[in-house]
């Protein structure tokens, strides 16, 4: 069966400090990977997906960026971190269209408070 | 793109009662998905129902999509306690992404 696991799952960090969030995708391969922050109170918003290695599409434009170093792991950096990138982050992933249903499995979550 | 958006956004009932949450979106869909996120943890993908179903059940769910009027609404039947969590939609457009809504906090009173 297919896990997916994400990490740290809380942390504090000083205004312009950097930021490295990780997510491994197990037991499938070639998944589609996707990072989301919600804020709190607020629906989640897509901030990069990536369909393949090396592969990242940004939705909105900011501080953070995303890499695919290994076909089922995803990672979530910023080199100077803002008060408001506090928030809920989730890592999830899909598999490819041809699997039908775009079902989207979401990881446990990692509560970032900026200080 | 669209955007799921539920409606009523809180809602407190006794347990073994009935929840209804309704959802709905602006543009043409492929699939609709409820999902359910318990505090301060990942969400849980719930039911999807596709642009051709009319209703959907899974056990104590029932999910009904109407895309003449661009809604749909999830049924959770004599609900219990451990249903207390946030209930969000999600639409599937043609970029096959997910767009969800705000979400609909549900509190199930013992």
């Amino acid at each position: 069966s297919q896990t997916i696991h994400q990490w740290p799952a809380t942390l504090v960090q000083p205004v312009g400090s950097p930021l490295s969030l990780e997510c491994t995708v197990e037991g499938t391969s070639n998944p589609n990977l996707y990072w989301y922050r919600q804020a709190a109170g607020r629906g989640l918003q897509l901030l990069f997906y990536s369909v393949g290695i090396g592969q990242i599409s940004s939705e909105v434009p900011q501080n953070l960026s995303a890499s695919r170093p290994q076909d089922r792991q995803f990672i979530l950096s910023s080199k100077k971190l803002l008060l408001s990138d506090s928030g809920f982050y989730l890592c999830a992933w899909s598999g490819g269209y041809r699997q039908g249903g775009n079902t989207i499995y979401f990881g446990e979550g990692s509560w970032l408070t900026v200080v | 793109s669209q955007q799921g958006e539920e409606d009523p956004q809180a809602l407190s009932i006794q347990e073994g009662e009935n929840a209804t949450m309704n959802c709905s979106y602006k543009t043409s869909i492929n699939n609709l998905q409820w999902y359910r996120q318990n505090s301060g943890r990942g969400l849980v993908h719930l039911i999807l129902i596709r642009s051709n179903e009319r209703e959907k059940h899974s056990g104590r769910l029932r999910v009904t999509l109407d895309t003449s009027k661009k809604s749909s609404s999830l049924l959770i039947t004599a609900s219990r306690a451990a249903d207390t969590a946030s209930y969000f939609c999600a639409t599937v457009g043609g970029n096959n992404r997910l767009a969800f809504g705000k979400g609909n906090q549900v509190v199930v009173i013992p």
